[in-house]
């Protein structure tokens, strides 16, 4: 089976440009989580989906950042107005269901971003 | 203090010896714990998953947990070059699913 896939693989934009970036979970997970990490750093939670829920935004870090998840399946990241501290790699993760010893997190192979 | 905590090292251990990587967490109600592997320009992958106070052994990799310490480790027994990669501890808490993750330990096995 495919694991999480996510497009595009890298983006360049201008500051000021908006961008999305895609996530395509594993076909049965549930649980869908967005994190970015800073080149040598670790990552950085941004928020999370679990069914119809409402998600756990808390970790978007400016409400340019916002993101949606269609048909409890898809989702995208949207960043508005990008500044060049959004330059990062995005990480897409899903897991099966919300519950101990089956929340592994699987990651997609992430979204670099570059804003000049 | 940062939620969690890991040495950045590097950590360079010769092929063969024994890796050992350290975590330590503040938030007391954690109550899930994982070790990701990241290769250079990878995403990470699952290496180990622990919930309970002691230790968990898969394969090479040892993963033993101090709830009370609030301090996770991994030992890799019989270090290969294959190991060499970026290590990041991840802590849950009871209330959200959310990760919180270290920022790394990077380990070099020198052939």
């Amino acid at each position: 089976g495919a694991g999480v896939s996510q497009s595009p693989s890298n983006k360049v934009t201008e500051k000021g440009k908006d961008v999305e970036l895609r996530c395509d979970p594993i076909s049965g997970h549930t649980a869908l989580y967005w994190y970015r990490q800073s080149l040598g750093q670790g990552l950085e939670f941004l928020i999370y989906f679990q069914g119809n829920s409402a998600p756990d935004k808390s970790g978007l870090p400016s409400d340019r950042f916002s993101a949606e998840r269609t048909g409890g399946s898809v989702s995208t990241l949207t960043i508005q107005r990008t500044q060049q501290e959004d330059s990062a790699v995005y990480l897409c993760a899903s897991s099966l269901v919300p519950v101990q010893g089956q929340e592994t997190q699987y990651f997609g192979p992430g979204t670099r971003l570059l804003v000049l | 203090q940062k939620e969690v905590e890991q040495n950045s090292g590097p950590l360079s251990v010769p092929e063969g010896a024994i890796a050992s990587l350290n975590c330590t967490y503040s938030d007391r109600v954690s109550q899930s714990f994982f070790w990701y592997r990241q290769y250079s320009g990878k995403s990470p992958e699952l290496i180990m998953s622990i919930y309970s106070n002691g230790d968990k052994e898969d394969g090479r990799f040892t993963a033993q947990l101090n709830k009370a310490s609030q301090y996770v480790s991994l030992l890799i027994r019989d270090s290969q070059p294959s190991d060499s990669a970026t290590y990041l501890c991840a802590v849950q808490g009871d209330s959200s699913y959310k990760l919180i993750f270290g920022s790394g330990t990077r380990l070099l096995v020198r052939p």
